[in-house]
């Protein structure tokens, strides 16, 4: 079966500083990969989708990018974190043989 | 384009009372449907899915949802609201054919009070 890991699963950076979260993908090849982000008291928006290596399609304008240089790995990071930035950030990934998604356990972000 | 809209943000029922979280969906074409379920501080966890099979659909720990194509809603509900259903709960319409991307509600808080 599916298994997204996550980490870190909590982080707290000084405005200003850089970002990188890692996302990987273990019993599957070639998934669709997903971040989400839930800020406080609202529910999921989906910031990034990739469907394959080097394939990202970004929902909304913002201060972050992704990356998805392996077939199981997704990365969000930002060059400069802004305090908006904070939130639950979620990757996750279609299951197999069904539409229901597999989720990471999630990074919890707080900008400081 | 789709969306989806949870009416309550909070509902409150008594331990052992029904339980009823309301969701309107908007598609352009049949929907996937789901419901997701958060408890504090842990990660999101599937409860059911309605993919144009039967329109009642059953889920984990007592939940169920019917698909309302002519009211365009597909509400959550348990018949008796047990303290371990306290949580935040998720509407989800899948987006577009091949891309699997989910739009979700904005969430409903669900109290249990004892």
């Amino acid at each position: 079966s599916q298994t997204i890991h996550q980490w870190p699963a909590t982080l707290v950076q000084p405005v200003g500083s850089p970002l990188s979260l890692e996302c990987t993908v273990e019993g599957t090849s070639n998934p669709n990969l997903y971040w989400y982000r839930q800020a406080a008291g609202r529910g999921l928006q989906l910031l990034f989708y990739s469907v394959g290596i080097g394939q990202i399609s970004s929902e909304v304008p913002q201060n972050l990018s992704a990356s998805r240089p392996q077939d199981r790995q997704f990365i969000l990071s930002s060059k400069k974190l802004l305090l908006s930035d904070s939130g639950f950030y979620l990757c996750a990934s279609p299951g197999q043989g069904s539409y229901g998604y597999t989720f990471g356990s999630g990074t919890r972000l707080t900008v400081v | 384009a789709q969306s989806v809209t949870q009416l309550d943000s909070h509902v409150s029922v008594s331990e052992g009372t029904p339980v009823l979280l309301r969701c309107n969906y908007s598609s352009s074409y049949s929907p996937s449907l789901f419901w997701y379920v958060q408890h504090p501080n842990k990660g999101l966890q599937l409860l059911l899915k309605y993919t144009s099979a039967a329109t009642l659909v059953k889920g984990i720990n007592g939940f169920e949802a019917e698909f309302k194509k002519s009211e365009t809603s597909f509400h959550l509900t348990k018949p008796s609201a047990h303290m371990s259903d306290a949580a935040e709960y998720f509407c989800v319409v899948s987006g577009a054919s091949g891309t699997y991307k989910y739009i979700f509600g904005t969430g409903t808080r669900l109290k249990v009070l004892a």
